[in-house]
């Protein structure tokens, strides 16, 4: 099992352009999360999704809009992106949301110039 | 506003010895609480959790303990081992998403 996959690892864009971030995961889990980690910050939750065609807000997802593609894909797009975009990001999954754990990616490191 | 702080950035413990990990959060209504371990360029792996309705849990040489009334929760780690040295995040919530605190980084000297 490759667990959460992430793609890619490290991006870097300028100001305005888009990308999707790609995030699937193998173990037929029901929840998915995008975070986002910036220095002295922790880890802050974008969106997530509860299940297969449902998504959510978190805390931070102003520039950001999400795709539940299937049961094993989410993807985080970023439309206009800004400097203040700079950040790692991780995806997540995890069996049920009740309180489960999540099970994270590698994360991908995305600067915007 | 923060609703899960760690207030020590960081943490020297020498090996063998009892690491205290510490954590506060605001909202009452949170019901679930985890920490993870992060290694540099790597994501967070889950070590242990626990819910509202108990105020500890054991996993081998991690127990969390959780004091509701003080809405703080505490990880230790006894014995401490080199291995252990990385950076330990609390999450709580209630249950549909969570919460991160800042982040405290463990040295254990061997």
């Amino acid at each position: 099992n490759a667990g959460v996959t992430q793609t890619p690892k490290f991006q870097v864009l300028k100001t305005g352009q888009s990308m999707t971030l790609q995030c699937a995961q193998d173990m037929n889990h029901n929840s998915m999360y995008w975070y986002r980690q910036d220095p002295g910050m922790g880890l802050r939750l974008i969106y997530y999704s509860a299940s297969e065609g449902t998504t959510d807000k978190g805390e931070v997802p102003n520039g950001y809009n999400v795709s539940r593609l299937n049961k094993r894909e989410f993807s985080l797009r970023l439309e206009s992106a800004a400097p203040s975009q700079t950040s790692v990001y991780f995806c997540a999954s995890s069996d049920q949301s009740g309180g489960s754990e999540q099970f994270f990616g590698p994360g991908t490191r995305l600067t915007v110039l | 506003d923060q609703q899960v702080k760690q207030n020590s950035p960081s943490l020297s413990v020498q090996e063998g010895r009892i690491s205290i990990l510490n954590c506060d959060y605001t909202n009452s209504m949170f019901d679930y609480f985890l920490w993870y371990k992060k290694y540099p360029a790597e994501g967070p792996t889950f070590l242990i959790s626990i819910s509202s309705i108990k105020d500890k849990n054991e996993d081998g040489r991690f127990t969390v303990f959780l004091n509701k009334s003080a809405k703080h929760l505490s990880l230790h780690i006894v014995p401490s081992q080199p291995g252990d040295s990385a950076v330990y995040f609390c999450a709580a919530g209630p249950g549909n998403q969570f919460y991160f605190g800042t982040g405290t980084s463990l040295t254990v000297i061997p």
